[in-house]
């Protein structure tokens, strides 16, 4: 079945740089890749999403790329603000549109 | 607000007892999502419901079981409480099981 590995586990960065978290999947068949934000007690939230008919999407800071070839997505957040510290996940659909999530990344913002 | 609501809010009960959390999916949609997240953990899909019909299982414990009804709300029954069954539980839901899954804000369960 699909798995779904995300990287890093906890990313640092300073405030107005910006952040990578990568996922990778195995199915092949995959082709739905959400990613969300869930912050402290706070229910996950959809942030962006991506198809696998096109390579890349953005919406202001945050965009998404997908390498359906190497069966890998990532998530770039921007001139990072205090407000992104958060925990992102990331999730594949597989061939049995069953949503496969990643453990989790989770973003601190230094001021 | 994603309009996906659940009840309670909170739910501090002992060990050996059993609860019942209770979801409304968001207007038009057919599929309701149960998660289980413990302290500082990942999301762990329970379970899957579409239109009243159980659709995907995921690593959910025998002491707990759920449903959907006719009018699409779904509850997910909790029985002999562990301590280790405290945790955040989510409903989401999505028009079909292709589409995008919102979430509900979650109730939070303590088993003293």
């Amino acid at each position: 079945g699909e798995n779904v590995e995300q990287h890093p586990s906890t990313l640092s960065v300073q405030e107005g740089d910006s952040a990578v978290i990568k996922c990778t999947y195995s199915d092949s068949a995959s082709n739905y890749f959400p990613w969300y934000k869930q912050e402290l007690g706070k229910r996950p939230q959809l942030i962006i999403d991506i198809r696998s008919n096109v390579g890349e999407k953005k919406d202001q800071r945050i965009a998404v790329t997908l390498n359906k070839t190497a069966k890998h997505f990532s998530l770039h957040i921007t001139e990072t603000q205090p407000e992104d510290s958060a925990v992102y996940f990331c999730a594949a659909l597989d061939s049995n549109y069953q949503l496969i999530w990643g453990a989790g990344t989770k973003l601190i913002i230094k001021p | 607000d994603s309009g996906v609501t659940q009840t309670p809010k909170h739910l501090i009960t002992a060990t050996g007892q059993r609860v019942t959390l209770r979801c409304s999916p968001r207007s038009g949609d057919l599929s309701v999502y149960w998660y289980q997240q413990s302290l500082d953990q990942g999301l762990q899909f329970l379970i899957q419901y579409y239109n009243g019909e159980e659709r995907a299982k995921g690593n959910i414990l025998e002491r707990f079981s759920a449903q959907q009804f006719p009018d699409l709300h779904s509850e997910l029954n909790l029985s002999s409480l562990e301590l280790g069954d405290s945790a955040l539980y989510f409903c989401a839901s999505s028009v079909i099981q292709s589409d995008t899954q919102y979430f509900g804000p979650g109730t939070r369960l303590t088993v003293l």
